[in-house]
């Protein structure tokens, strides 16, 4: 298994930019994340999805909206890039039957809005 | 609100050492507690968990203690080793459907050789 993938590595957007950054798990996991992690700090839920067609917003939505059209696939879209939003992306996800006892990561997305 | 936070941000030790990471948690809820490690440029990595019901969970090299009464977690790795250099980060999952993580902001750990 792969596990949990992220694309693209790095990325650099200009204000007002869109971009898709993709996340894809072959886990079969019902649960996925994604987080964004500023420098020095914790991470912070973004959005998540219990399973296909269900999502629902975390602790920081705001700028950023998902869409899970499959069990596989959990892209995360940026709107009208912002340079808040520089930061370091992750996704992750879980199963169902043992999902409390902690999350799958990906390597990460490390964006730069300029 | 509720939050999971550590006692050190940097934690530096030598080669062959043991080392101890501190957390302390606010949600009396959470019925599991997660160590992940981050090592630089990539994911954070599941190291261990232990349930609430538990005060000590070990796995290879390392211990997880839990102490309810304080509300508080610590992470033990013995014999530290270079390789382990990384940020620690705990996490608690307070329970409900949904499994989220309450991240803490990590500490920093340096093995010198």
């Amino acid at each position: 298994n792969a596990g949990v993938t992220q694309t693209p590595k790095f990325r650099i957007l200009k204000i007002g930019q869109s971009m898709t950054l993709q996340c894809t798990q072959d886990m079969n996991h019902n649960y996925m994340y994604w987080y964004r992690q500023d420098p020095g700090m914790g991470l912070k839920l973004i959005y998540y999805s219990v399973g296909a067609g269900i999502t629902d917003k975390g602790e920081v939505p705001n700028g950023y909206n998902v869409s899970r059209s499959t069990t596989e696939d959990f892209p995360l879209r940026l709107e009208l890039a912002a340079p808040s939003q520089t930061s370091v992306y992750f996704c992750a996800s879980s199963p169902r039957d043992s999902g409390r006892r902690g999350q799958f990561f990906g390597p990460g997305t490390r964006l730069t809005v300029l | 609100g509720e939050s999971v936070g550590l006692h050190l941000p940097t934690l530096s030790v030598q080669e062959g050492d043991n080392s101890i990471i501190n957390c302390a948690y606010s949600n009396s809820a959470s019925d599991y507690f997660i160590w992940y490690k981050q090592e630089s440029g990539k994911g954070p990595q599941f190291i261990i968990d232990i349930r609430s019901n538990m005060d000590k969970r070990q796995g290879q090299r390392v211990t997880v203690l839990l102490n309810k009464t304080v509300k508080h977690l610590s992470l033990q790795i013995a014999a530290t080793q270079p390789g382990d250099s990384a940020v620690y980060f705990c996490a608690e999952n307070s329970g409900g459907s949904n499994y989220k993580l309450t991240f803490g902001k990590g500490t920093l750990l340096t093995v010198n050789p």
